[in-house]
């Protein structure tokens, strides 16, 4: 089946620690994503990828790192300058271009907590 | 700043009754639209995408686009509580190559 992987589904972090979440898909997609979504919201850009070896700022990317070696894979880095990172983080793939319609899809997310 | 917006609700409706949501959006050059579908706890799942002025239907979804208002809608008829969920808004303002997201409207059909 051909889908979007995100672990661990829960995480817990101490202060001060650094974290990193897996994002691996198997789509065949040159574009990857990671958003942060906190209760009640909407989702929030932090990086995005459109091809192996690049990629860009979203709106809220301080505090957190990205790498992008393979085109299956986006893991995302929560860094101890990042002061309130409790929320419900989701990793996303496509197509390039989404103006025609192309699909986003998402992977089941993963809950972190800062305890 | 580019953006989409969305009245976050709650909205309930009684069952069998049609649910509307509504969005609005900055950029006047925005051609395209997605309506995300996201259970509690659960990652939003594509429910519709629209593209040109006027209605698309697709079973009890229609989407409803207005270029000259900068407004786009949902309506879902004869809901059903399994239609209880947040809805999200989304279009790739002033790029092909990420999507802003609204805030979500949510929406509780009651039986």
């Amino acid at each position: 089946d051909g889908g979007i992987t995100q672990s661990p589904k829960y995480l817990f972090r101490k202060e001060g620690q650094n974290v990193t979440l897996s994002c691996e898909q198997n789509l065949n997609h040159d574009a990857m994503y990671w958003y942060r979504q906190d209760p009640g919201q909407g989702l929030r850009l932090i990086y995005y990828s459109q091809i192996v070896n690049d990629f860009q700022k979203g709106d809220i990317a301080e505090g957190y790192s990205v790498s992008r070696e393979k085109k299956e894979s986006f893991p995302l880095t929560v860094t101890s300058a990042q002061k309130n990172p409790t929320a419900f983080y989701l990793c996303a793939s496509s197509i390039q271009d989404l103006s025609l319609g192309n699909e986003q899809f998402f992977g089941p997310g993963t809950r972190l907590t800062v305890l | 700043q580019k953006e989409v917006e969305q009245n976050s609700g709650p909205l309930s409706v009684p069952e069998g009754a049609i649910a509307s949501l509504n969005c609005t959006y900055s950029d006047r050059g925005s051609q395209s639209f997605f309506w995300y579908r996201q259970y509690s706890g659960k990652s939003p799942e594509l429910i519709m995408f629209i593209y040109s002025n006027g209605d698309k239907e697709d079973g009890r979804f229609t989407a409803q686009l207005n270029k000259a208002s900068q407004y786009v809608s949902l309506l879902i008829r004869d809901s059903q509580p399994s239609d209880s969920a947040t809805y999200l808004c989304a279009a790739p303002l002033g790029s092909a190559r990420q999507l802003t997201f609204g805030s979500g409207t949510q929406l509780t059909v009651l039986p």
